[in-house]
């Protein structure tokens, strides 16, 4: 079994400051590890992903994870946040060697990004 | 691309009445899991369907719920003599097919369920 962690339910921050998004998860199993955002009216959508390789993933938009399995920790961080960065973002994870993905996810945490 | 849809967006019902939500996956994915998110929750996991078979469900899906993807493309969930505790977010999620996992689900924008 899995859990995810998301200690901030929200994350106020000013426009063009840097943000951190905590992530923390807990697993008897090898895990994929991934963002979901969800903009305002809009479905869940995938952020990034951590599947194997380098422990530093990156967005399009960017955004930027990294794999700690030492501290089971995803950690989600912008340099720089533009308004549009507001929405909820939710970690997940799932079993490595299942054949579909069950994700867990955690609460989410609401970035809100003002002028 | 269409994407994932749901109907209906929004359900407002009597405690005791039935619901049915409906999802159509994006086209070509054979891979379909409904979740459920209630206020200030993450999505929790209800169940999975390859093709049409249902493979898993989670132990949140009590007896009162049901899911059926008759024909392999389009799939129901069904809720039984609501409760108010039912009240919550159905999403409906589809994956492409694969031989290995890789987590990218595609997620409706879900059906809100009030039950008053």
């Amino acid at each position: 079994a899995q859990s995810v962690t998301q200690l901030d339910s929200q994350v106020p921050v000013f426009e063009e400051a840097p943000v951190e998004l905590r992530c923390n998860y807990s697993s008897s199993v090898s895990v994929y590890l991934f963002w979901y955002v969800q903009y305002p009216n809009q479905g869940l959508q995938l952020l990034l992903k951590y599947l194997s390789g380098s422990t530093l993933v990156e967005s399009i938009n960017g955004f930027e994870a990294e794999f700690n399995k030492s501290q089971t920790s995803f950690h989600l961080r912008k340099p720089s946040v533009h308004i549009s960065d507001t929405a909820e973002y939710f970690c997940a994870v799932s079993d490595m060697n299942s054949g579909y993905s069950t994700l867990t996810f955690g609460k989410g945490t609401m970035l809100l990004v003002s002028p | 691309d269409t994407g994932v849809s749901q109907d209906p967006r929004h359900k407002i019902t009597k405690r005791g009445q039935n619901v049915t939500f409906r999802c159509d996956p994006i086209s070509e994915h054979n891979r379909l899991y409904w979740y459920r998110q209630t206020l200030g929750q993450g999505p929790e996991f209800l169940t999975y369907f390859q093709n049409e078979a249902q493979l898993e469900k989670s132990r949140l899906l009590s007896d009162r719920f049901s899911a059926e993807r008759p024909k392999g493309s389009f799939s129901t969930l069904e809720i039984q003599r609501t409760e108010q505790g039912d009240s919550a977010m159905y999403l409906c999620a589809s994956s492409p097919p694969s031989g290995r996992n890789t987590g990218e689900l595609f997620f409706g924008e879900g059906s809100r369920l009030t039950v008053l």
